[in-house]
């Protein structure tokens, strides 16, 4: 079965400052990989999909990047602001199913 | 906009209750999903279903079931709720059939069992 890996648990980092976002998975054979946002009490709000043939997806300060020989992906955010502060998770998609991982709790501190 | 809506935010219910936790979605998707989320476990599928009247299971189906009416309509139904039923429930929809669309997500339900 599927198992997504999210390190670190929470993050805190400064205003302004560039940062990474790591998520591995043990199988490689999947469809796509999908980065979310979740704030405090809230529901999910979809960030990026990568799909399985692609390497990398750019919206605003954010990129990803999926390498699927190795079952990793980064969520890259430049020039972090507080309004970025939230919990941030990644998903891999089998046939019919997402799995996952536990998140990263990130703070933006002004 | 997808609006994925669901009918509480907050939830209590007493042990042994019928619980029902109703998702709407007004974009005509195909597919729906009910997952809980729990600290420390992440989000888990409970059931998905990709037409009307049609169902499967996902990783943690025991002791829940759904019904899927109308297009726009999924319903989580536990049928005698339990303690360790307490939960965040995210209801979420995707256009096409399979996994390999966006989700679209709803606000949550926070459901309480005393």
């Amino acid at each position: 079965k599927q198992e997504v890996t999210q390190i670190p648990a929470a993050l805190s980092v400064p205003e302004g400052e560039n940062l990474v976002l790591n998520c591995s998975f043990t199988d490689s054979a999947i469809y796509n990989l999908q980065w979310f946002r979740q704030d405090p009490g809230k529901g999910l709000t979809s960030l990026l999909l990568i799909q399985s043939s692609q390497r990398e997806q750019t919206s605003g300060r954010l990129n990803a990047s999926l390498d699927k020989s190795s079952g990793r992906s980064t969520l890259y955010i430049a020039a972090s602001q507080p309004g970025d502060s939230a919990t941030y998770l990644c998903a891999v998609a089998g046939a019919n199913n997402l799995f996952f991982g536990t998140g990263t709790r990130l703070t933006v501190i002004p | 906009d997808v609006k994925v809506t669901q009918s509480s935010r907050y939830l209590v219910k007493r042990t042994g209750e019928k619980v029902f936790l109703e998702c709407v979605q007004d974009m005509d998707h195909e597919n729906m999903f009910w997952y809980r989320q729990d600290p420390g476990l992440g989000l888990r599928l409970i059931y998905f279903s990709y037409d009307v009247k049609m169902k499967e299971k996902g990783d943690i189906p025991e002791g829940y079931s759904v019904s899927r009416e109308k297009k726009e309509r999924f319903s989580l139904i536990l049928e005698s709720a339990s303690t360790n039923q307490t939960s965040m429930y995210l209801c979420a929809s995707s256009l096409v059939a399979g996994s390999t669309d966006t989700q679209y997500f709803g606000p949550g339900t926070r459901l309480t069992v005393l």
